[in-house]
Formats: structure tokens, sequence, C-alpha cells
């Protein structure tokens, strides 16, 4: 069975500052994907970023990279330019990239707050 | 384009009952996972349906069940509820595996009383 494990509960930064989010998972799977979700407190979980393992390059979006380091099984998000907006719960996720069990394992996730 | 809805947004159930949540997916998926998530904690995956069949579940008891019907809308049914079924149920709906990610919608907030 695969596990997230997200360590940090809750996080602060000043806004316009740099914070990075961490988070490490166990499996024996070689082909999975990794996510991190934004859950605002609309509660609506909202995808952040993806990255498929088998890819070496870090994934990014905008504002939004990743430091994924598959041999520690480590999957950090960092965000940059950190915006009210930013302020949310965020989670990072597991699936198994075999296609027939595409579930989300998902973490325990940190509370961001982004402050003026 | 809409994205997933739920309905309702908020219900109270007294311990015992039965609960009945609906989801419809974002137009042109055509999976859609549920799950449960308690305050303060990440979602529990409970099921997926696909073509109208359950294709994976989680290690929930079998007073979950649930249905994906002809236009890939769905509903989670919850039977004899408990006080620990109180949660915000998530529906989360994909164009096939959903490897490049799910759309969730806000969720329904269950309270058992």
């Amino acid at each position: 069975a695969q596990t997230v494990t997200q360590s940090q509960p809750e996080m602060s930064v000043q806004e316009a500052e740099t914070v990075t989010l961490s988070c490490t998972y166990d499996t024996s799977e070689s082909n999975y994907y990794l996510f991190w979700y934004k859950q605002p407190p609309s509660r609506q979980m909202i995808l952040v970023i993806r990255q498929e393992a088998y890819k070496q390059q870090n994934a990014t979006e905008n504002r939004f990279s990743v430091n994924f380091q598959k041999a520690a099984k480590s999957f950090s998000l960092k965000i940059s330019d950190s915006q009210l907006g930013d302020t949310a719960m965020y989670f990072c996720a597991f699936m198994k990239g075999d296609g027939a069990n595409s579930k989300l394992t998902f973490g325990k996730g940190i509370t961001l707050s982004v402050r003026p | 384009d809409a994205g997933v809805t739920q309905s309702p947004t908020h219900l109270i159930k007294t311990r015992g009952q039965q609960v009945t949540l609906r989801c419809s997916p974002k137009s042109g998926h055509d999976t859609v996972s549920w799950y449960q998530q308690a305050l303060g904690q990440g979602p529990q995956f409970i099921f997926q349906y696909y073509e109208e069949e359950e294709r994976q579940r989680g290690n929930f008891p079998d007073r979950f069940s649930g249905h994906q019907f002809p236009n890939y809308s769905s509903e989670l049914n919850v039977n004899a509820l408990l006080l620990g079924d109180s949660a915000l149920y998530l529906c989360a709906s994909s164009w096939g595996q959903g490897l490049r990610g799910y759309t969730f919608g806000s969720g329904t907030r269950l309270t058992v009383v």
C-alpha cells in the first residue's frame, strides 16, 4: 500500500516571499504520478501541479514548481512570489500509473497562511 | 463550461437514517470517484465508477454504495448513518483513468446527529 506523509501541519509566509511545502511518500511502484492539490475555504480541491515519476524534469506551473527526488521519495512544492490568494490547505497525493488503480492517496495536508 | 456539481451543499441527518448525495461530472468526463474528508484530514477514497460499474473500492463498509447513470452522473448512498460518517464528501471526475488529475466538486458537508 502507498502512504503519503506531510509532516508540517502549518506554515506561514510573507506576501511576495517564497515558501516550500514538504511531502514524502512510500511505494514499491515504479510507474506513478504525484500531485499537489490546493483546498481553499471554498472547499473545492484544485489541481496545482502534476509530476510523472518517469520524467526526471521537475514540473513547473507559473509560480509553482516541484522538487521531485525519486530515490528519496520526496516531492516538495515551491511557491514563489506568494500571494494572499495562496492561503489554503495543500495536499500532496499519489496515484499508481497502471491505469487499473487510479485512486488518489492523499497526505494529511498542510495549512498555508500568507501574511500581508 | 460547468465543472463538477454536487448537491446538496449541506445536509443534517439523524443517526440510523439513510442519505443520498449527488454528483454531475465535468462535461466530457466519464469517470466519477467519491472521497470522504474528515475535518482536518486528507480525503479518503471511497469508490470509483466507470461505465456504470464500480471499478475500484476503498476500505469502506457495505453501508456505502453508489451508482453511475448513463449520463455519467453519480450518487453516493450511505445507510444506517453513524456519527463517524460526519464529513465532507467530495466527488471527483476525470476522463478515463484520471492520470492527468481529477476535477473536484465543492463537496457535500454531511452532519450526523
